[in-house]
């Protein structure tokens, strides 16, 4: 696609559900990230997909976090056991060959 | 580990300043670093990228310089616009074991008043 493309955009959940966030990055980019974004803060790195594996994860906060890209395209975000402290931006970039990072427009979720 | 720090955290000026922002980091093993914009609800919107070879982009009425050695990076921009009222990201890049990794700082909060 022309961008990365992430939805859903807003995702309003209870404490204990599971939520599942998709990311569609550029068409041709490798290389995908998940970012979170706290109100008034920067984004927080999660986790860094090369291909279909995930090359860094050191970012993912607790298990109850996860990721996965299958096929080396699109890629999904799990948060199990959703709880309040969740609420956030998750982010979702691909890059190009300069090292460019392009951004989706964000899937805000809020856990009540 | 990364650490970024940029200042001003926020900044109102009116229409038609020059303004810089600044940005630092403590790692300046960088491979290049990557000026965004944010705007309220919105994801980040690519501005400048400098390479680590780089002093200099420019875009505009947007200017970056880097100064690896000494861990900074600054963002002017000329002659303001209400238009430019965003929050504005600065991100350094290295290479580590896994790859190529991003540090965001906390980001400058600007507004443009007309």
């Amino acid at each position: 696609g022309a961008g990365v493309s992430q939805t859903p955009s807003n995702k309003v959940t209870e404490k204990g559900k599971y939520v599942e966030l998709r990311c569609d990055p550029i068409s041709g980019h490798t290389a995908l990230y998940w970012y979170r974004q706290s109100l008034g803060q920067g984004p927080e790195f999660l986790i860094y997909f090369q291909g279909t594996g995930a090359a860094d994860d050191s970012g993912l906060p607790n298990d109850r976090f996860f990721a996965v890209r299958p096929e080396g395209s699109v890629s999904t975000l799990k948060i199990q056991r959703t709880e309040r402290g969740d609420s956030a931006v998750y982010l979702c970039a691909s890059i190009g060959n300069t090292g460019e990072l392009f951004f989706g427009e964000g899937s805000r979720l809020t856990v009540l | 580990k990364q650490e970024v720090t940029q200042i001003p955290a926020a900044l109102s000026v009116p229409e038609g300043e020059n303004l810089v922002l600044n940005c630092s980091f403590t790692d300046s093993a960088i491979y290049n670093l990557q000026w965004f914009r944010q705007d309220p609800g919105k994801g980040l919107t690519s501005l400048l990228l400098i390479q680590s070879s780089q002093r200099e982009q420019t875009s505009g009425r947007l200017n970056a310089s880097l100064d690896k050695s000494s861990g900074r990076s600054t963002l002017y921009i000329a002659a303001s616009q209400p238009g430019d009222s965003a929050t504005y990201l600065c991100a350094p890049q290295v290479w580590n074991n896994a790859g190529n990794m991003l540090t965001f700082g906390g980001g400058t909060r600007l507004m443009v008043k007309p």
